[in-house]
């Protein structure tokens, strides 16, 4: 079972329009994470949220985190064929897990030219 | 400078073999970890060591798997016994510390094939 619902699972779109991915679950996370991996390589990191409700922005890249810390989505403007590759979300939950990471199963986006 | 390096980068073994893969994280990283990734899976955590204290052990799917880490730097995740459930591409990733925000730090991977 997996901690962290993501969807949808793919996501093929043309480029200039714009998308929301989201991360759910039944429980509280101490901070979310959002990373995205190219093929061949290990995740990146984008952006870390600790503050429920909070909004943080990376260029096109809006990210928020539930007012309740269970939740988040990315939202990207204007998808570019660059933005291609698979999106994780993953969280931390603390206490006795500190340094554990749950991770989603992913997001794969093509943005199509 | 240098990342957190993997090797293999891929292994091919037959099932029944034992395998070995290794990780060098980044230098002065007091954190490691270890995940696996399946098809279409996101990332199963496996195991996580932090400066000298006992290693979180809890995702380790079998007693099959077992990881060292020497020194406080490199690490080693063995597989005995492989089978074919066991193909996937082994990733590991280091931090600064061990806390909910800091940043893990990926490599490449190990791509494993059990035949």
């Amino acid at each position: 079972t997996q901690l962290l619902e993501q969807s949808p699972q793919f996501l093929s779109i043309q480029e200039g329009e714009n998308l929301t991915v989201y991360c759910n679950s039944s429980s509280v996370f101490s901070s979310l994470q959002w990373y995205r991996q190219e093929p061949g390589e290990g995740p990146v990191l984008l952006v870390t949220v600790v503050t429920g409700g909070e909004v943080k922005k990376l260029k096109r890249l809006t990210f928020q985190f539930g007012d309740a810390r269970k939740d988040s989505s990315l939202h990207i403007t204007a998808a570019q064929p660059g933005d291609t590759g698979l999106y994780l979300c993953a969280g931390f939950r603390g206490g006795s897990t500190l340094g554990r990471l749950y991770f989603g199963r992913g997001t794969q986006l093509t943005v199509w030219p | 400078g240098a990342g957190v390096s993997q090797s293999p980068s891929n292994k091919v073994t037959e099932k029944g073999k034992d395998v070995e893969l290794r990780c060098d994280p980044i230098s002065g990283h007091t954190a490691l970890y270890w995940y696996r990734q399946s098809l279409g899976q996101g990332l199963e955590f496996l195991i996580y060591f932090q400066g000298n204290s006992a290693p979180d052990k809890s995702g380790l799917p079998s007693d099959r798997f077992s990881a060292e880490r020497t020194g406080g730097s490199v690490s080693t995740l063995t597989i005995q016994r492989t089978q074919q459930e066991d193909s996937a591409v082994y990733l590991c990733a280091s931090s600064l510390v061990s806390k909910n925000t800091d940043t893990q730090y990926f490599g490449p991977g190990t791509r494993l094939t059990v035949l």
